[in-house]
């Protein structure tokens, strides 16, 4: 069965860093998502992608954050000056053209110190 | 703006006894909705979905879902409990506009102890 993938499956960087997470979405889907979830609380929407673009994103994802996807088969969340707030899991989704279901990734979880 | 709400934090349940968690959900049309469940550290795995059609949906181990437009839930439920069920649920929502696929909104998760 198609599976997402993130890579690494844990990060730990300094306050102040850019960190990028990985994801590499299912080979035929079109939309890509971010989510995270800070320790003990629900899951968030950060942003979606679709056709190179940003499609829609929540407040949490301001001018620290930022998407691309640089190839055919990678996505990935960039942070550019990471803040100790920003410690959390973050899963990757991605959902294909007349599906119903977003396959969701692992996760990384994003150590701040 | 699409909510959920999951009235209940924490639920304990003797193995072998019926589950029933609870989401109310808030949308202006026809939502689309989904229950995952979360193991400690681990990530979401989809147990079932309801877009449209009967609203008793049949999701994987042994849980199932029932739709109510009139009471705007959708209630997850089990018969019969086992310990490896112990895990957080979340209930998420989904827009349901035709042609596009719409972020997730999740409720704040239940927590589901098992006791032997």
């Amino acid at each position: 069965e198609p599976e997402v993938t993130q890579t690494p499956s844990h990060q730990v960087t300094q306050m102040g860093q850019e960190v990028i997470l990985r994801c590499v979405p299912i080979s035929n889907h079109l939309y890509f998502y971010w989510y995270r979830q800070i320790l003990g609380q629900k899951v968030e929407f950060l942003v979606s992608f679709y056709n190179n673009e940003i499609s829609e994103k929540s407040e949490i994802f301001d001018d620290q954050f930022s998407v691309e996807r640089p190839d055919g088969s990678n996505f990935t969340l960039k942070i550019r000056s990471t803040k100790l707030e920003d410690s959390a899991m973050y899963f990757c989704a991605s959902w294909g053209q007349g599906g119903r279901e977003q396959y969701f990734g692992p996760g990384t979880r994003l150590t701040v110190t | 703006a699409q909510s959920v709400t999951q009235p209940d934090i924490h639920i304990t349940v003797s193995e072998g006894a019926s589950l029933e968690l609870r989401c109310n959900y808030s949308y202006g049309a026809t939502p689309y909705l989904f229950w995952y469940v979360q193991s400690p550290g681990q990530g979401l795995q989809l147990l079932l979905k309801y877009f449209s059609g009967d609203t008793l949906v049949q999701g994987i181990k042994g849980f199932e879902a029932e739709f109510k437009r009139s009471q705007s839930s959708f209630n997850l439920r089990k018969p019969s409990v086992h310990w490896s069920d112990a895990a957080e649920y979340f209930c998420a929502v989904g827009a349901s506009y035709t042609g596009t696929a719409s972020k997730l909104t999740f409720g704040t998760g239940t927590r589901l102890q098992v006791t032997l």
